[in-house]
């Protein structure tokens, strides 16, 4: 079966511009995660969303917004960017039943979208 | 706060050297901990989750282990294609977050 997809793949902004970028999780799979990852800091959670609904949220600024459709798909965006938002941004798909919060959160992450920030 | 350290930070080895990575972890409860491979340019695959102290689990020459306090890949006689960073996972029990805390990972390199 197809995996998680994200786009674009790479692309490159520069400081003050926004950035919008896309994930379609694994069929059947309604929980999203959206994840940054830099050398410095290794894989930092940003949000995480089920059934349209932001379930969690990690420590980051406002600039960080999400959402998701009714198809499940995501879209992740960042505004007013700054050098330090250069990272690989992970999104990952899990099969969480009835929203909550029992059993192990097993991600299924895509390949990422690889930001670079002028 | 749920914390995870990874150890060491990067390990070179000869094809066949046998070696461990550990993972350390402080959570209020543990729920999984789960072992990822991140190859260049891909994200991180599942590799193994495992649930309480004493459990042990094995893929090929990967073999994970877990005590209370801390985790430990053992890479046996690895290959050249077990070059990859392995990261480390845990997700708190009952009343804790749903969300897993990574580790920053063991970036491994096998020569042959």
């Amino acid at each position: 079966k197809a995996g998680v997809t994200q786009t674009p793949r790479y692309l490159i902004k520069t400081r003050g511009q926004q950035v919008t970028l896309s994930c379609s999780p694994i069929s059947g799979h309604r929980s999203v995660s959206w994840y940054q990852q830099t050398p410095g800091q290794g894989l930092q959670f940003l949000f995480e969303y089920f059934s349209e609904t932001q379930r969690n949220k990690g420590n980051f600024p406002g600039r960080f917004s999400g959402r998701q459709f009714s198809n499940s798909r995501s879209e992740m965006n960042v505004s007013t960017l700054e050098l330090g938002d250069s990272a690989l941004y992970l999104c990952a798909s899990s099969l969480r039943r009835g929203g909550g919060s029992s059993g192990a959160n097993v991600l299924t992450f895509g390949a990422g979208s690889r930001l670079t920030v002028l | 706060e749920d914390q995870v350290t990874q150890s060491p930070e990067a390990l070179r080895l000869q094809e066949g050297e046998s070696s461990s990575l550990n993972c350390s972890y402080t959570v209020s409860g543990l729920r999984g901990l789960f072992w990822y491979r991140q190859d260049p340019g891909k994200g991180p695959e599942f590799l193994f989750t495992l649930y309480s102290a004493g459990e042990e689990k094995e893929k090929e020459r990967l073999k994970a282990t877990l005590t209370k306090k801390e985790s430990f890949l053992h890479i046996t006689a690895p290959k050249p294609e077990d070059s990859a960073t392995y990261l480390c996972a845990v997700q708190a029990g009952p009343g804790g977050s749903y969300i897993p805390t990574f580790g920053r990972g063991t970036s491994l390199i096998v020569h042959p």
